[in-house]
């Protein structure tokens, strides 16, 4: 079955560090991925996602290229914020867009220290 | 995108009893699921809700434990029967637009303790 895999946390940085949250995956086809966000004491909110090999999303400063060759789809960004202090959730969904539910990683939580 | 409105945002329960979760969406969806997120866990999908007829359900959820319902294409209720701590988790609805391509979008969350 399909399967997420993503670093384990908690992650700490200092504010203005380079970030990469690694997420690698498992399933059949050709999945769309997909990076959400969960700030404290908020809900999940789609952060970015591609939905075939070798697309970009990006959205706030963050990235992540969908790597086909590698089963990868790695979070990136230049220069992080105290205020990207949250959990990332990578996720796959086997129909495009997630009308079949997701299969979600376990979440990294990031703190960002100033 | 849709505004997914989800009640009660959290609760303290004894164990043994129910408690009944709302989730309701600003507009018409055709996809409305229900996740369980265990303390320091990822999500875990626990069914697809489906308007006008049963719930299809994951392997290791059964309807007798977590009934749901969805009357109509913007509302859906998920209830917790027969707690124990063990259910002690963040439950969540999302849904799903239709669209080619469009994301879940899910609500803020239910907290719920079982004491």
């Amino acid at each position: 079955g399909d399967s997420v895999t993503q670093m384990e946390g908690p992650v700490t940085l200092s504010e203005e560090a380079f970030l990469t949250i690694n997420c690698t995956y498992t399933a059949t086809g050709y999945p769309s991925l997909f990076w959400y966000v969960q700030y404290p004491g908020e809900g999940l909110q789609l952060l970015l996602k591609a939905t075939k090999a070798d697309d970009k999303g990006s959205n706030k400063g963050f990235e992540a290229t969908y790597r086909k060759e590698t089963t990868s789809f790695h979070l990136e960004k230049g220069s992080v914020q105290v205020s990207d202090s949250a959990v990332y959730f990578c996720a796959l969904s086997d129909t495009g867009g997630g009308a079949d539910g997701l299969t979600f990683g376990k979440g990294t939580h990031l703190i960002i220290q100033p | 995108s849709a505004v997914i409105s989800q009640k009660p945002s959290r609760d303290i329960c004894q164990r043994g009893t129910s408690l009944t979760i709302q989730c309701q969406v600003d507009s018409q969806v055709t996809m409305m699921f229900w996740y369980r997120q265990q303390p320091g866990q990822s999500l875990t999908l626990i069914a697809t809700a489906n308007q006008g007829s049963e719930a299809t359900y994951e392997s290791g959820f059964v309807i007798d434990k977590f009934p749901i319902s969805r009357p109509n294409l913007t509302f859906s209720t998920l209830t917790v029967s027969n707690m124990s701590p063990e259910d002690s988790s963040i439950y969540l609805c999302s849904v799903a637009t239709g669209l080619t391509n469009s994301p879940l979008h899910f609500g803020n969350g239910t907290r719920l303790t079982v004491t």
